[in-house]
């Protein structure tokens, strides 16, 4: 089975904090991505990676950065953390690029920030 | 640009009871679609997908989807419900570049005894 794990479930942080959420998947996938998830709007894509030290941005990408320096590891920094980025994070990886590729999610890290 | 519509934000149906979940999308080349689940404290789980040949897909749980192209649709339906299908639920729209998907805005399915 694939295990896409999260180093968290649940963050508290203060604003202008910088925060690191970490994303490792055991399957050897090129593929990683990080979604954030709030009531109403489903799950949106921040930034993905398809290679290390690769990555692209998605739909949401402002206030975030990654890093990829390992395959099997993705982090998602929020440089300066602000009340706005209080969400649900989720990790997801695929095996190939494609879009009829399934991705495979982490079970989510839960950030309040106050 | 792509978008996924899910016009049920809550259903609530009695356990035995058949379901239906609807998805519209909006994409300009050949959908590939997804039904993914996520029940409570857990990430998404894949329940089915779409992306050429029959246009009625089954899936794990006793799910299946038909993909509709007339009507832009990707409805979710099960023949009995059990307590434990109750989750959120969510359509996704596979876009061409790089393996991302568009996800809808979601449905939380409750089931009554």
């Amino acid at each position: 089975d694939v295990k896409v794990t999260q180093s968290s479930r649940y963050l508290v942080k203060r604003t202008g904090e910088k925060v690191f959420l970490e994303c490792v998947q055991d399957m050897d996938h090129e593929n990683m991505f990080w979604y954030r998830q709030d009531p109403g709007l489903g799950l949106r894509l921040i930034y993905f990676s398809y290679d290390v030290k690769m990555k692209e941005k998605g739909d949401i990408p402002e206030g975030y950065s990654v890093s990829r320096e390992k395959k099997e590891r993705f982090s998602l920094i929020l440089e300066s953390a602000s009340t706005n980025q209080t969400s649900m994070y989720l990790c997801a990886s695929s095996l190939f690029s494609g879009a009829q590729e399934t991705q495979y999610f982490g079970p989510g890290t839960r950030l309040l920030v106050l | 640009a792509q978008s996924v519509t899910q016009p049920d934000i809550h259903i609530t149906v009695s356990e035995g009871a058949s379901l239906e979940l609807r998805c519209n999308y909006s994409y300009g080349a050949t959908p590939y679609l997804f039904w993914y689940v996520q029940s409570p404290g857990q990430g998404l789980q894949l329940l089915l997908k779409y992306f050429s040949g029959d246009t009625l897909v089954q899936g794990i749980k006793g799910f299946e989807a038909e993909f509709k192209r007339s009507q832009s649709s990707f409805n979710l339906r099960k023949p009995s419900v059990h307590w434990s299908d109750a989750a959120e639920y969510f359509c996704a729209v596979g876009r061409n570049a790089g393996n991302m998907l568009t996800f809808g805005g979601g449905t939380r399915l409750m089931v009554k005894p």
